[in-house]
């Protein structure tokens, strides 16, 4: 089975300032699919950023990129020029490509605060 | 569109009674999934539906039965809660193609006393 590990249960960082989150994964799978969620106090899950397997380059989104190293099994997203609003829980999220499922396994997520 | 729709959105249950939490969502997406959150576990799946008439075991399924007899709704049920089963609980559909981002409701918060 699929693992997702968050290994940061916590994170502050300044405004305007960059944070990196950390996310490992556990596959046999070659083709498969990652993602980050953010969580803000409204409970509402919002994706973030994207990144197939099969890229070797690495997804951006305006301010959200990812650091995706397969063969480490690594997948953690970078914040540039931080703002209060990114303050939140980040979920790290794995799909497989086979089955007849295509689940999403989450991490245990990382709460980020952001400071002035 | 109204995306996904969680109801209730809060409730308060005795332990042995049972309730229906419904999901609902108007995207005509195939796949759709019950979610637990609890703090520090992050979201773990219940059970998962790959289409109307079909649904599947998920990571902690115990306690819980679930039906999806119509193609835009996914109705998941607690027979005789129990305080263990106090938590946050999400509903998610998706396109199977797995690349597809998944579209949450907004949650259900459930306490069992």
């Amino acid at each position: 089975a699929q693992t997702v590990t968050q290994s940061q249960p916590e994170m502050s960082v300044q405004e305007a300032e960059t944070v990196t989150l950390s996310c490992t994964y556990d596959t046999s799978e070659s083709d498969y699919y990652l993602f980050w969620y953010k969580q803000p106090p409204s409970r509402q899950m919002i994706l973030v950023i994207r990144q197939e397997a099969y890229k070797q380059q690495n997804a951006t989104e305006n301010r959200f990129s990812v650091n995706f190293q397969k063969a480490a099994k690594s997948f953690s997203l970078k914040i540039s020029d931080s703002q209060l609003g990114d303050a939140a829980m980040y979920f790290c999220a794995y799909r497989g490509n086979t089955g007849t499922a295509s689940k999403l396994t989450f991490g245990t997520g990382t709460r980020l605060q952001v400071t002035l | 569109n109204a995306g996904v729709t969680q109801t209730p959105k809060f409730r308060v249950l005795k332990t042995g009674q049972s309730m229906t939490l419904l999901c609902a969502q108007d995207m005509n997406h195939e796949y759709m999934y019950w979610y637990r959150q609890d703090p520090g576990m992050g979201l773990r799946l219940i059970h998962y539906s790959v289409g109307e008439g079909t649904t599947a075991k998920g990571e902690v399924p115990d306690g819980y039965n679930v039906s999806r007899l119509k193609k835009q709704n996914f109705l998941l049920g607690l027979e005789s809660a129990a305080p263990s089963q106090t938590s946050v609980y999400f509903c998610a559909s998706s396109w199977g193609s797995p690349n597809t981002e998944a579209f949450f409701g907004q949650g259900t918060r459930l306490t069992v006393v």
